[in-house]
């Protein structure tokens, strides 16, 4: 998975409560992505990262923040977790924007909100 | 064939076939197509990419058609092996950093 991890991998919560997932990648690339999968639709876009401390929001942002304080590293919270957001989350990188090249996707976390 | 945002269609091959995965997209200004490849459990796997600029863009063992005529995007696979066997879905570059990925095509390759 291209130097991309992600943790956790799977995490069960309860509504209301805040969840935080954590990118790291160790490719040193300038773009990083939070998406989430669901069935029925192609990945959606939730943030995104263009450098250390700059974000910008995606497709679905409502709900979600993102944090870059270091290179390798690109956090997700979810402020407070609500059913709709069960959803398996993928991050990925990319060298430039993801309009002009590759992107590399992690393992995904699958999380559940109950 | 799949659309972008449709449901999951299916795709079932001989071992040994070629695979023909379709793909319509919908701006006619888009100008980057990407196909991935998920295995179950796993996170999407670059294939292949193409520019608008080309119609045919050829790797190991597969191969990608640009048709912006119809708008649309397909993906060969020969000699279709079982570990061939995945979701396959295209994204398009809509402009302004807008990637948007389809739902997918699922490839079952029979024995």
């Amino acid at each position: 998975d291209a130097g991309i991890t992600q943790s956790p991998r799977h995490k069960v919560t309860e509504t209301g409560t805040p969840v935080t997932l954590r990118c790291h990648q160790t490719e040193n690339h300038r773009y990083m992505y939070w998406y989430r999968q669901d069935p029925g639709h192609g990945l959606r876009l939730i943030h995104y990262s263009y450098g250390v401390k700059d974000t910008d929001k995606g497709e679905v942002s409502d709900g979600y923040s993102v944090s870059r304080s270091k290179t390798e590293d690109f956090l997700l919270t979810l402020e407070s977790a609500t059913s709709s957001q069960t959803s398996v989350y993928f991050c990925a990188i990319s060298e430039q924007d993801h309009s002009q090249s590759t992107q590399y996707f992690g393992p995904g976390t699958r999380l559940t909100v109950l | 064939g799949e659309s972008v945002g449709l449901h999951l269609p299916t795709l079932s091959v001989q071992e040994g076939d070629n695979s023909i995965i379709n793909c319509a997209y919908s701006n006619s200004a888009s100008d980057y197509f990407i196909w991935y490849k998920q295995e179950s459990g796993k996170g999407p796997q670059f294939i292949i990419d193409i520019r608008s600029n080309m119609d045919k863009r050829q790797g190991q063992r597969v191969t990608v058609l640009l048709n912006k005529t119809v708008k649309h995007l397909s993906l060969q696979i020969a000699a279709t092996q079982p570990g061939d066997s995945a979701v396959y879905f295209c994204a398009e570059n809509k402009g302004n950093n807008d990637m948007r990925f389809g739902a997918g095509t699922r490839l079952t390759v029979k024995p």
